[in-house]
């Protein structure tokens, strides 16, 4: 069974752009959860997606916002880039939203 | 929200040697899972382990759930067992609306030398 994908790999943006980044969890699993990771916050949970709806949030501003697809796949926006945003975005799947979580390779973003 | 903390920070290692690392958490979960991320950062799972005791290999865990830590057990290491370990909590017992969110810890950062 193929494991969660994350694209693209590696962005660099600049200061003031907008990304897009997007997850295509395992088969069957209903569940996406988004994490940043950072050498001074760590890990940090951003949100929780299952059947389309976003169940669970973190503590980030409002320019981070996502989505899941009828399909199960879901993506991140973050608006507005600032430098502070640059960090390993990890998208995880599950297939509960009480199951094991597992992780995509993340996407590397790079704020300049 | 439930806190988890990870000891030690840093650990280092002969090859051969055996360890343990430690994680506490301070409120009932569904959901703990033990990982090891690898220098491109990609997390590996190592553990689902919200209660008991596994095995997979070299490396051994146990949760105990009522007094809220897990504990990895690392034997015979060697230099392939190098990274950063963590340690994720989540699904508290008392709110479904939590499930689907993972607090992780600091990270137990292992370097285990030839």
């Amino acid at each position: 069974k193929a494991g969660v994908t994350q694209t693209p790999r590696y962005l660099i943006k600049t200061r003031g752009q907008q990304v897009t980044l997007s997850c295509s969890p395992i088969s069957g699993h209903r569940s996406v959860s988004w994490y940043q990771q950072t050498p001074g916050q760590g890990l940090q949970f951003l949100f929780e997606y299952f059947s389309e709806t976003q169940r669970n949030k973190g503590n980030f501003p409002g320019r981070f916002s996502g989505r899941q697809f009828s399909n199960s796949r879901s993506e991140m926006n973050v608006s507005t880039l600032e430098l502070g945003d640059s960090a390993l975005y990890l998208c995880a799947s599950s297939l509960t939203r009480s199951h094991e979580q597992f992780f995509g390779p993340g996407t590397r973003l790079t704020v300049l | 929200g439930i806190q988890v903390e990870q000891s030690p920070p840093d650990l280092i290692l002969q090859e051969g040697a055996n360890s343990t690392l430690r994680c506490n958490f301070s409120d009932s979960v569904n959901n703990l899972q033990w990982f090891h991320q690898n220098p491109w950062g990609q997390l590996i799972n190592l553990f689902y382990i919200p209660s008991g005791t596994k095995q997979n290999g070299r490396l051994s865990a146990t949760t105990v759930a009522t007094e809220r830590y897990s504990l990895l057990y690392i034997s015979s290491s060697q230099t392939t067992d190098s990274g950063v370990y963590f340690c994720a909590a989540g699904g508290y017992m008392t709110a479904t609306d939590s499930w689907g969110k993972l607090q992780f810890g600091a990270g137990t950062q292992v370097v285990v030398t030839p």
